[in-house]
Parts: C-alpha cells; sequence; structure tokens
C-alpha cells in the first residue's frame, strides 16, 4: 500500500539551532512530494514540492527539503529555526502524475521552537 | 486576492440536523476538495473534484455529501447519518498544469450541539 509516514509526532529545538522534520514514503514509480505547514485553527500552507531535478528544494520562508530516492525520504530543513517557525508541518505524496491529483498525507509533526 | 474561502469559521449542528459548509475558491482551478482533520489522524479525503458536475468519494465519504455545480463552489453536506461530525474541515483546490500543490481554506470548525 502507499503511504507516508512521519516518524516523529513532535521536534523541539532551540531558536537559532538547525532543524529537521522527517519524511519517508512508499509508492510505486516517480513520487512527486509536498511540505505544508499548518498554524492553529487555519489551512495548510504550501512550502516546497519535489518533482523532479536537483534533489535540494528550496521554498518558502527558508525552509528547504532534500528527496533522497535510494532511501525514499524527503527531510524538510532549515539552517536556523525562528520561534515562529514553532507549527504542525506535514508531507505528501502525489504517487500518479496522470489526472488524479489525489495526495497521500503524513499525520504530521509538531514542531516547537523554544526561545 | 485570489484565494479560497470557507465559511462558516464555526458551526454547531443538532441532533438529526444536516449542515452545509460551504467552499468558493476564485483561482481558476479545475479540482476541488473536501478533507476532515481529527487530532492526530492528520488529513483524510472526504471527497474530490475535478471538473464541473462530477466529483468522487474519498476515503471517508459515508454520512456525507458534495454537489459541484459551479467550477468556483464545492459545498459540502453533514447529514444526520454521520454519527462523529466534530471536527476541523478543510477544503482545497488545485490547478492544471505541471503538478501543481493543493491550496488551502481557513477551515470550518464542525461542533455537535
Amino acid at each position: 500500500a502507499q503511504s507516508v509516514a512521519q516518524p516523529e509526532d513532535q521536534v523541539n529545538v532551540a531558536e537559532g539551532n538547525p532543524l529537521t522534520v522527517k519524511c519517508t514514503y512508499s509508492v510505486s514509480g516517480n513520487p512527486y512530494l509536498f511540505w505544508y505547514v499548518q498554524y492553529p485553527n487555519r489551512g495548510l500552507q504550501f512550502l516546497l514540492k519535489y518533482i523532479t531535478g536537483d534533489n535540494l528544494v528550496k521554498g518558502s520562508y527558508g525552509f528547504e527539503a532534500e528527496f533522497n530516492k535510494s532511501q525514499t525520504s524527503f527531510h524538510l530543513k532549515k539552517p536556523s529555526a525562528l520561534v515562529s517557525d514553532s507549527a504542525l508541518y506535514f508531507c505528501a505524496v502525489r504517487p500518479d502524475a496522470g489526472n488524479n491529483r489525489k495526495l497521500i498525507w503524513g499525520l504530521g509533526t509538531s514542531l516547537a521552537v523554544n526561545p | 486576492d485570489g484565494g479560497i474561502t470557507q465559511s462558516p469559521k464555526y458551526l454547531f449542528r443538532k441532533e438529526g440536523q444536516n449542515v452545509t459548509l460551504s467552499c468558493e475558491q476564485n483561482l481558476n482551478h479545475d479540482a476541488m476538495y473536501w478533507y476532515r482533520q481529527d487530532p492526530g489522524q492528520g488529513l483524510r479525503l472526504i471527497y474530490y473534484s475535478q471538473i464541473v458536475n462530477d466529483f468522487q468519494k474519498g476515503d471517508i465519504a459515508e454520512g456525507y455529501s458534495v454537489s459541484r455545480e459551479k467550477k468556483e463552489s464545492f459545498p459540502l453536506t453533514v447529514t444526520s447519518a454521520q454519527k462523529n461530525p466534530t471536527a476541523f474541515y478543510l477544503c482545497a483546490s488545485s490547478g492544471g498544469g505541471r503538478i501543481q500543490p493543493q491550496h488551502f481554506g481557513d477551515g470550518t470548525r464542525l461542533s455537535i450541539l
């Protein structure tokens, strides 16, 4: 079965330190990968996506993600965390490049950045 | 500004009552989606529509119904058959062309009275 795993329910980092939020996936074929962020009582905001090409993808608010095909991972990273980065982060994969635009979602990782 | 508008932000349902959640987009997107979000369960797809007058069930469609009469609008009705409707409901849309992300509204929180 196709799936997305975010192995950590919560990640805690100190402000100014680098952060990593992990995501692994299991899909057949070439995946299309996404990261979203959700602040309390708000909808999800798109951060970045990987379609093809360079394995390091840069996105909004200083975030980047590294695609690793051999490890089937797409970890979200930021060199220096801010308190305002504290939120819920979701990884998603679109397994179908055709007309079916459904996404498979991870369960989310809560990021807490401590001052 | 283009975006997705969900209304109302908060909604209360009485026993045996159907309620309808509104979702309107002005992004000219073909596809629209409804998700349910419960704590610790991520996003679960209720219904999606890729063109006007057509929609498909998602993973948890029982107790819900939708319509797609206009490209801009994709209302969700939570029927009395949905026995546990308390959740945060999110509407999203996506455009065509190369792989495009989904854009989300700010959600409707539904509670039982």
